[in-house]
Parts: C-alpha cells; sequence; structure tokens
C-alpha cells in the first residue's frame, strides 16, 4: 500500500516565524512536489524535485524554499511566514517515467497569524 | 492565466442518475489528463486518465471523454452514489514537461440520497 505522509495536519504559526513542512514517501519514488490548495484556484505547484539535491520552482515558489537530502523526504520551508500563505499544503510524488499518477499526502493546514 | 479550467463550481444530482464533470483546456501540448477526487481533510487520490490518443477510457462506473478538437473532457459517473460526494480536480500533462500537472479549480459534487 503506498503511502505519503505529512508531517502534520494542522499548524498554526505566527507571522515572520520559520516553518518547515516535512513529507515522506516510501515507493521509491523519484519526483516530490509540494502544492497548496486554495479555494477557487485548485491545487497550485510551489516546487518540485525530480532526484535527491534536484530542485525547480513551480508556478508560485515566491516565499518557499525546498530541501531534498533524502529520495524518499522533501521538505517545504517558509523563510519568514506571512498570513497569505495560510493554506493547505499538498505533497505529492511519482514515479519518474512514462505517464504516471502522482500520490497525495493527506495534507496539513496551515494557518498564519 | 489558467490553462485547465472547471467552469462549474459545483454540481448537484440524484443518486442513481449520471454525473458529469466537464473540463476545458487551451494549451494544445497537453497529452495527458487525469481526474482526481478528494474528499475533505484528505489528499486528492486517482481516479481515471486519458491520453490524448484516445477519445474514451472507461473504468466501472468512471468514464472519461476526450474531445480534443474542442479541447475539452468530461467525467461521467453512472450511476452516481452518495459517496462519490467530492470534490474533482482535472489535471493535465504537457508532453515536453513531463513532471509538472496543471490542475483546474474542482468542482464540488453531491449526490443526494
Amino acid at each position: 500500500d503506498v503511502k505519503v505522509t505529512q508531517s502534520s495536519r494542522y499548524l498554526v504559526k505566527r507571522t515572520g516565524e520559520k516553518v518547515f513542512l516535512e513529507c515522506v514517501q516510501d515507493m521509491d519514488h523519484e519526483n516530490m512536489f509540494w502544492y497548496r490548495q486554495d479555494p477557487g484556484l485548485g491545487l497550485r505547484l510551489i516546487y518540485f524535485s525530480y532526484d535527491v539535491k534536484m530542485k525547480e520552482k513551480g508556478d508560485i515558489p515566491e516565499g518557499y524554499s525546498v530541501s531534498r537530502e533524502k529520495k524518499e523526504r522533501f521538505s517545504l520551508i517558509l523563510e519568514s511566514a506571512s498570513t497569505n500563505q495560510t493554506s493547505m499544503y499538498l505533497c505529492a510524488s511519482d514515479a519518474l517515467a512514462g505517464h504516471n499518477e502522482q500520490f497525495f499526502g493527506p495534507g496539513t493546514r496551515l494557518t498564519v497569524l | 492565466d489558467q490553462q485547465v479550467k472547471q467552469n462549474s463550481p459545483s454540481l448537484s444530482v440524484q443518486e442513481g442518475r449520471i454525473s458529469i464533470l466537464n473540463c476545458d483546456y487551451t494549451n494544445s501540448m497537453f497529452d495527458y489528463f487525469l481526474w482526481y477526487k478528494k474528499y475533505p481533510a484528505e489528499g486528492p487520490t486517482f481516479l481515471i486518465s486519458i491520453s490524448s490518443i484516445k477519445d474514451k477510457n472507461e473504468d466501472g462506473r468512471f468514464t472519461v471523454f476526450l474531445n480534443k478538437s474542442a479541447k475539452h473532457l468530461s467525467l461521467h459517473i453512472v450511476p452516481s452514489q452518495p459517496g462519490d460526494s467530492a470534490v474533482y480536480f482535472c489535471a493535465a500533462r504537457r508532453m515536453d514537461s513531463s513532471y509538472k500537472l496543471i490542475f483546474g479549480s474542482g468542482t464540488r459534487l453531491l449526490v443526494r440520497p
């Protein structure tokens, strides 16, 4: 049974705090992704990684950074959280080759006060 | 600039009837399309997909139709069941950017008993 897990389901932080969101997958997938989901906007790609230590910006990378030190783990970092980063954050992974579905974690609901 | 659009934010159907969810896209470089289903407080789960070389793909109660000339795809659920009540996202992948999925904004389906 494939699994993508995220470190927290709910998180409340204050403006200016540094925030770490962790994601782990057990499927030996090469690709990992961070999205945010907002009402009326669907899922928007923040960053993705196609290999250890490799990363590429998605459509909305501003205010975020990522780290991938191990194949199974992909971290999203908010260097200085702001209220407009209040959102649902979803991690996903898929295999490198061909037409593959992405597998999603359960999401982290982040509130920045 | 939304490349994948789901123009109906919500849909309500009677149990046992057909549900039709629609999705339009603007980029002719998309070659693979997917539908995801999302329950509250859970990550999206893959439902069904279709390659651009096909015009129909069926899996049990779920059928996806692709009309390339109209740049339109639809998901049919027959018969609809109350457990189908969820948010449905369509997504598209570009042939020259195999990592990334572009998601629509989602349609909330309510199946009334």
